[in-house]
């Protein structure tokens, strides 16, 4: 059962413009979601956070938004760069203390120069 | 810097043999964790631990086991190595009430059971 869902296994945007990925869950208990940005021979790294009492969070060029109703969250990137080429995994954790994180399967982003 | 470190970088192995894979961090992290990335799954739990002596299994646990004798390393060994256990390993640590408020991944080890 997968508790945290990307549906888009990949997704090419053009230099510049917008990148939005997408993520959904399925356990009304996550109340904390993350977003992780790997690349090719590397560990994750962090990228952005939200907690359940918010509904976006910015950081530079990087903004995500929750839709606690929806059960949908989404990164968006903007302007996009060709950096920014990696794959990109949604987490969420449940409970505040409880440490363990579950993790989407990724999207690998492809920005086009 | 403080940081976490995985090793062997690569190993091969042939099935049925033990293999450990080390995790050594430097931030003095109580929480450590264990994952493995496979095309289609993501990163899976496998162990984690909340500090020295404690050890929790994961949702892929069969077929592995972690201890914690020390803040530093949380070591996973692989009782008797299968070819469904060739994936990259990850390991993690975190600490609790920290900000930024997440994981902090090794470089990873790729595993190759022939």
């Amino acid at each position: 059962d997968q508790q945290v869902k990307q549906n888009s296994p990949s997704l090419s945007v053009q230099e510049g413009r917008i990148s939005i990925l997408n993520c959904d869950y399925t356990n009304s208990m996550f109340d904390y979601f993350l977003w992780y940005k790997k690349y090719p021979a590397e560990g994750p790294t962090f990228l952005i956070s939200i907690s359940s009492i918010k509904d976006k969070n910015e950081d530079g060029r990087f903004t995500v938004f929750l839709n606690k109703s929806a059960k949908h969250l989404s990164l968006h990137i903007v302007p996009s760069q060709p950096g920014d080429s990696a794959v990109y995994f949604c987490a969420a954790r449940a409970n505040f203390g409880n440490e363990k994180l579950t993790f989407g399967t990724g999207t690998r982003l492809t920005i086009i120069p | 810097d403080a940081e976490i470190t995985q090793s062997p970088r690569h190993k091969i192995t042939e099935t049925g043999r033990q293999v450990t894979l080390a995790c050594h961090q430097t931030w003095n992290h109580n929480n450590m964790f264990w994952y493995r990335q496979d095309l289609g799954h993501g990163l899976r739990l496998i162990h984690y631990s909340y500090g020295v002596q404690d050890t929790n299994k994961g949702e892929v646990s069969d077929g592995y086991s972690v201890s914690r004798s020390n803040t530093e390393d949380l070591p996973l060994t692989l009782e008797s190595a299968a070819s469904s256990q060739t994936s990259v390993y990850f390991c993690a640590s975190s600490e609790s009430w920290q900000d930024p408020d997440t994981q902090y991944f090794g470089p990873g080890t790729r595993l190759t059971v022939l």
